[in-house]
């Protein structure tokens, strides 16, 4: 029972260069985030998908993109990373209703 | 502007006494509510929600309170046990947009239990 897993767990890039982060869920989730943890700023939405071939904007979409070719995954990719972009990112998936979203153990990101 | 507001950074509390968490919100659209348990180094984790067509809901030891007129929920934990030691972060979605289900989060609360 893997639920969600982010790949990977620690990552330090420097300024400019490019990533893409990882995440899958095999519960056949339609709904698929991506959220960034900042200190005194709780988790904050990135990017979302609602089915595969589908994504949309949350609050802090700059400076990332993503795409969703299957329904397990949901990969995040940093273009050209900012010092600004040091967070811890969590991946959740859910279902297309009132059930709780799981989360992944995070990515913890750090941009010199 | 913060939607959803946990204006305690931290709370103490005693081995086997109750652990009350705060959150208040202000978008009016907002009608499901969840807590979430985080734990260093892991994701949050679900832990009890609440639909604004209750102003209750029980799960063991944990209990929500909603009251919709002041827009406020709170988490009660009784009793409280060590491992109830964690971050909690409340969180508020308008279910209204089917199949949208953005999460509006707090800042969280760190939760310690002194045995």
């Amino acid at each position: 029972n893997a639920g969600v897993t982010q790949t990977p767990k620690f990552q330090v890039l420097k300024t400019g260069q490019s990533m893409t982060l990882q995440c899958a869920q095999d519960m056949n989730h339609e709904y698929m985030s991506w959220y960034r943890q900042d200190p005194g700023m709780g988790l904050r939405l990135i990017h979302y998908s609602v089915g595969a071939g589908i994504t949309d904007q949350g609050e802090v979409p700059n400076g990332y993109n993503v795409s969703r070719s299957t329904t397990e995954d949901f990969p995040l990719r940093l273009l050209s990373a900012a010092p600004s972009q040091t967070s811890v990112y969590f991946c959740a998936s859910g279902t297309r209703s009132n059930q709780p979203q799981h989360f992944g153990d995070g990515t913890r990101l750090s941009i010199l | 502007d913060q939607q959803v507001k946990q204006n305690s950074p931290s709370l103490s509390v005693q081995e086997g006494r109750i652990s009350i968490l705060n959150c208040d919100y202000t978008n009016s659209m907002f009608d499901y509510f969840l807590w979430y348990k985080k734990y260093p180094a892991e994701g949050p984790t679900f832990l009890i929600s609440i639909s604004s067509i209750k102003d209750k809901n029980e799960d063991g030891r944990f209990t929500v309170f909603l009251n919709k007129s002041a827009k406020h929920l709170s988490l009660h934990i009784v009793p409280s046990q060590p491992g109830d030691s964690a971050v909690y972060f409340c969180a508020a979605k308008a279910s209204s947009n089917f199949g949208n289900e953005k999460l509006t989060f707090g800042t969280g609360t760190r939760l310690t239990i002194i045995p």
